[in-house]
């Protein structure tokens, strides 16, 4: 079967750094997403990967291994605003998105 | 970015009753719809996938007969609970993707519906 695994919370200090790590097990692969969902309200796009490496955005970088079938979002200099679920989507061979369960970040001053 | 917009954001109904929820893909052409549910603190739930001008292909344990799905347009979907029961309850997302070359989903901001 296709499964996306994630821790299900995690908790870091403003100004640190955060890595929410996800591994999957899908029946092909054509890229792996990231999502920031708050509460109560929809996910917002924030990363995509398909090849092995490093994909930087701002505070924001995404990584992906292939061959382990991993990734991991980090986070720099958190914020108080970045407390939200981040959600790990992998597209399988039918071009369908299968989910993981989300992380809760929740961020201490 | 691409825009896509839900209509209504709230809604309560009686039980029993049916509620319409429209979304709709205001800057580009979505050959693809998804229709998600989420219950509080979970993940989202694929309920079933359209493609414009054929029938949804819903998931499993999903009826097709209460859940209606229409994707009559390149630019609008619709979701109807039929009968709708207070375990209807839920935050309902649409989605929108254009082709499979342009791979990200475009999420609406989503309903809460609330059957009492």
């Amino acid at each position: 079967g296709q499964n996306i695994d994630q821790p299900t919370e995690m908790t870091a200090t403003e100004g640190a750094i955060v890595q929410i790590n996800c591994t999957y097990q899908t029946s092909g692969f054509n890229g792996l997403f990231w999502y920031q969902q708050h509460a109560g309200e929809a996910p917002t796009f924030l990363s995509y990967n398909v090849l092995d490496g490093l994909e930087e955005k701002g505070r924001f970088s995404s990584f992906l291994s292939r061959s382990k079938g991993y990734s991991y979002l980090l986070l720099k200099e958190l914020q108080m605003k970045d407390s939200a679920s981040y959600l790990c989507a992998v597209m399988d061979s039918n071009y369908q998105l299968i989910w993981g369960a989300g992380t809760k970040l929740i961020i201490k001053p | 970015g691409a825009v896509v917009s839900q209509h209504p954001s709230r809604v309560i109904c009686k039980s029993g009753t049916s509620v319409k929820i429209e979304c709709r893909s205001l800057d580009f052409q979505a050959t693809t719809m998804f229709w998600y549910r989420q219950f509080p603190k979970k993940s989202l739930m694929l309920m079933a996938t359209s493609n414009e001008g054929s029938k949804a292909t819903y998931e499993q344990g999903v009826e097709k007969d209460k859940f209606l799905i229409n994707h009559a347009s390149l630019t609008l979907s619709t979701l109807t609970v039929t009968s709708a029961h207070p375990e209807d309850s839920s935050f309902y997302i649409c989605s929108a993707r254009e082709g499979n070359e342009h791979r990200e989903q475009y999420f609406g901001p989503g309903t809460r519906l609330t059957v009492t």
